[in-house]
């Protein structure tokens, strides 16, 4: 496998379900990023990871649960969603977060979710 | 503020034509890097380009070329002699001091046949 890869790539869940959404980049980078991406709505950043620390929480409700055991892998948990959370979620990763540049970001496919 | 604004939602286009797309950005930093990004049908977003605000110089990749005009705070990407396989939504992007990218809303692009 190379560059940035997520699993599903698509998901329908209910309201009430708990799903995960998984990203794994074998690019050697040291920060990973969840974004979502919905109908019609500029990218929208959730979660910075930064040599598997969070550094970076945009507001995200708390039914947006993120995990980085590693660097080469991040979480993104999901519960209790609303239809409204509908959307592409997108996964990157760079370099280095906050560097003396801005690295290139690398973006997996991405997950297309479904709340019912 | 930073901010991308890509002012073209769509644009269409009849295979073989030349077609520009427009991005003009806002920062007050004095240092920053710009991007374009292709998200084909399939969602990706696939990295085209990155290029720092203290290199002026328009650069040509293929059918792709990029003019950065610092006067202007603008970043416009050309794709010349367009094919259909160039249908997508692009996207402008700022980096800045934050470390996060700002991106633009996007521009569809479809080239018909």
């Amino acid at each position: 496998e190379t560059g940035v890869t997520q699993t599903p790539r698509h998901l329908v869940m209910g309201m009430t379900n708990k799903k995960s959404l998984k990203c794994e980049q074998h690019l050697g980078h040291n920060a990973m990023y969840w974004y979502k991406q919905s109908a019609k709505k500029p990218l929208e950043l959730m979660f910075v990871y930064s040599l598997e620390e969070r550094v970076e929480n945009n507001s995200v409700p708390s039914r947006f649960s993120p995990e980085c055991p590693n660097s080469s892998h991040l979480f993104l948990h999901l519960h209790t969603l609303q239809p409204e959370d509908s959307a592409l979620y997108l996964c990157a990763s760079s370099h280095r977060y906050k560097g003396d540049s801005t690295d290139t970001q690398y973006f997996g496919p991405g997950t297309r979710l479904t709340v019912l | 503020a930073q901010k991308v604004t890509q002012a073209q939602t769509e644009i269409s286009v009849v295979e073989k034509e030349d077609v520009t797309l427009d991005c003009v950005y806002e920062t007050r930093d004095t240092t920053y890097y710009l991007f374009w990004y292709k998200q084909p049908p399939s969602g990706e977003l696939v990295f085209l380009i990155r290029r720092n605000s203290f290199d002026e110089q328009n650069e040509i990749s293929g059918r792709y070329s990029w003019n950065f005009q610092k006067s202007t705070s603008s970043f416009n990407f050309t794709i010349t002699a367009s094919q259909v396989v160039d249908s997508a939504v692009y996207f402008c992007a700022l980096g800045g001091s934050q470390g996060n990218l700002i991106f633009g809303k996007g521009t569809k692009l479809s080239v018909k046949p």
